[in-house]
């Protein structure tokens, strides 16, 4: 069983689309992650929902906009792609709170986002 | 300033050796602290959590924690090929309250 899952696992698409990316995780974790790893490996927070309230939303663009139906999944649904948004986006869980002392995140397998 | 700083490599090391991978932050105030391992391709994957000051070992896997030096450490004992990879370091619990990533040192073991 997957804990953390996402799709899709590869995204395609074209300057200017709308896409979504969805998030279940099956742990039971009250909190859930998004972030985004760009081509230097750095992996950095975008969003963070704990039982469905918007808890960390970094300075993003507001293009990108995460909702959260239930504490079991997390989507992030981006406006007007644009060629920087190309990247990997990690989904993740945790039992407690964001960053909390002691509160281990587990990542989804990723979704790879390139824009043409 | 970074706020967890790591050196890229990569890191290269002959099989059977000990990879000791370093990373420092800077926040004062960050109480836990993890490794990741990331495979190419793949999702970053815990591999240890450190809280205290001192020394923590699972298996060939030993971390390393001085909150007074702001460094954590990983050691590898016995390096395998398998274990070539990028590792993450993280502080979490900090003022942000955010878990705080590395730019990850990338592990090259070779046979």
């Amino acid at each position: 069983d997957t804990a953390v899952s996402q799709t899709p696992k590869y995204l395609v698409t074209q300057m200017g689309n709308d896409k979504s990316i969805k998030c279940e995780q099956n742990l039971g974790h009250n909190t859930m992650y998004w972030y985004k790893q760009d081509s230097k490996k750095f992996l950095k927070i975008m969003f963070s929902y704990n039982n469905k309230e918007l808890i960390i939303n970094e300075t993003v663009p507001n293009r990108f906009s995460p909702k959260s139906p239930d504490k079991a999944h997390l989507n992030l649904h981006i406006n007007s792609l644009e060629l920087g948004d190309s990247a990997v986006y990690f989904c993740a869980s945790s039992r407690g709170l964001a960053g909390g002392p002691r509160d281990t995140q587990y990542f989804g397998p990723g979704t790879r986002l390139t824009v043409l | 300033q970074k706020e967890v700083e790591q050196n890229s490599g990569p890191l290269s090391v002959p099989e059977g050796a000990i990879a000791s991978l370093n990373c420092t932050y800077s926040d004062r105030g960050s109480q836990s602290f993890f490794w990741y391992r990331q495979y190419s391709g793949k999702s970053p994957e815990l591999i240890m959590f450190i809280y205290s000051n001192g020394d923590k070992e699972d298996g060939r896997f030993t971390a390393q924690l001085n909150k007074a030096s702001q460094y954590v450490s990983l050691l590898i004992r016995d390096s395998q090929p398998s274990d070539s990879a990028t590792y993450l370091c993280a502080a979490g619990g900090g003022a942000t309250n955010k878990l705080i990533f590395g730019t990850g040192t990338l592990l090259a073991v070779q046979p």
